[in-house]
């Protein structure tokens, strides 16, 4: 079945600065990938839809700046968390969808800025 | 997308079957409904879909009302791995494919 890995599973840093959270389809093409965050004890949110080779399209209420999202090719789609704060700690979920599957997703990220 | 309403949590007993309700009651015609579930800490896992008929799999049954405003997940023999947070989602099948998730439903197996 389709597979999406995302990395890292964790990672921890400082206030102030960025980090990168990588997700693949691991053995299909994904034109469209999904971006989702999730807060202790909450549901998952949508924060964005990230399209090969165009603009991502953010969900209303999450900053474009702040969240970069590239997806330079079929296969990854990268969110970059730019000068993290505390608040940004939290689960970052991806997702992907081969044509002729369901959306599938990938394992999480645990960010914690401390 | 239509929106669900599941109750928030539930018990099942390991090795009975475990039913769990979602109420759908302004989805459209061309809207399928969606399970998911997430284990503690990991990304969702698909379970299966269906739109108008019952639906079974490896996994679980699906079991759609006849005017669609309800459904029921069935898990036949709830082991303690299927203790998990379910979420039923109702989606058009031809839109971008994302999935918006409501609180979905806490099952806890217990031995």
């Amino acid at each position: 079945g389709a597979v999406v890995s995302q990395h890292p599973s964790r990672v921890i840093c400082k206030s102030g600065t960025s980090v990168k959270i990588e997700c693949r389809s691991l053995d299909f093409q994904a034109t469209t990938m999904f971006w989702y965050r999730q807060f202790p004890k909450q549901s998952l949110m949508l924060m964005a839809t990230s399209n090969e080779g165009s603009k991502a399209t953010y969900e209303q209420g999450v900053e474009k700046d702040k969240f970069l999202i590239n997806h330079a090719s079929l296969t990854l789609s990268t969110l970059t968390v730019t000068s993290a704060h505390p608040e940004d700690s939290s689960f970052y979920i991806c997702s992907a969808r081969d044509v002729s599957s369901p959306l599938h997703f990938g394992n999480g990220t645990r960010l914690t800025v401390t | 997308d239509a929106k669900t309403t599941q109750p928030p949590s539930m018990d099942c007993a390991e090795g009975r079957a475990a039913n769990l309700p979602c109420n759908h009651s302004t989805i459209s015609g061309n809207e399928y409904v969606y399970w998911y579930r997430q284990i503690h800490s990991q990304g969702p896992q698909y379970i299966i879909h269906g739109l108008k008929n019952n639906e079974t799999n490896e996994m679980a049954s699906l079991i759609i009302t006849e005017d669609r405003k309800s459904s029921t997940l069935i898990l036949p023999h709830a082991t303690l791995r299927d203790t998990a947070v379910y979420y039923c989602i109702v989606r058009f099948s031809s839109n971008t494919g994302k999935l918006i998730f409501g609180q979905g439903t806490t099952l806890q197996v217990k031995p």
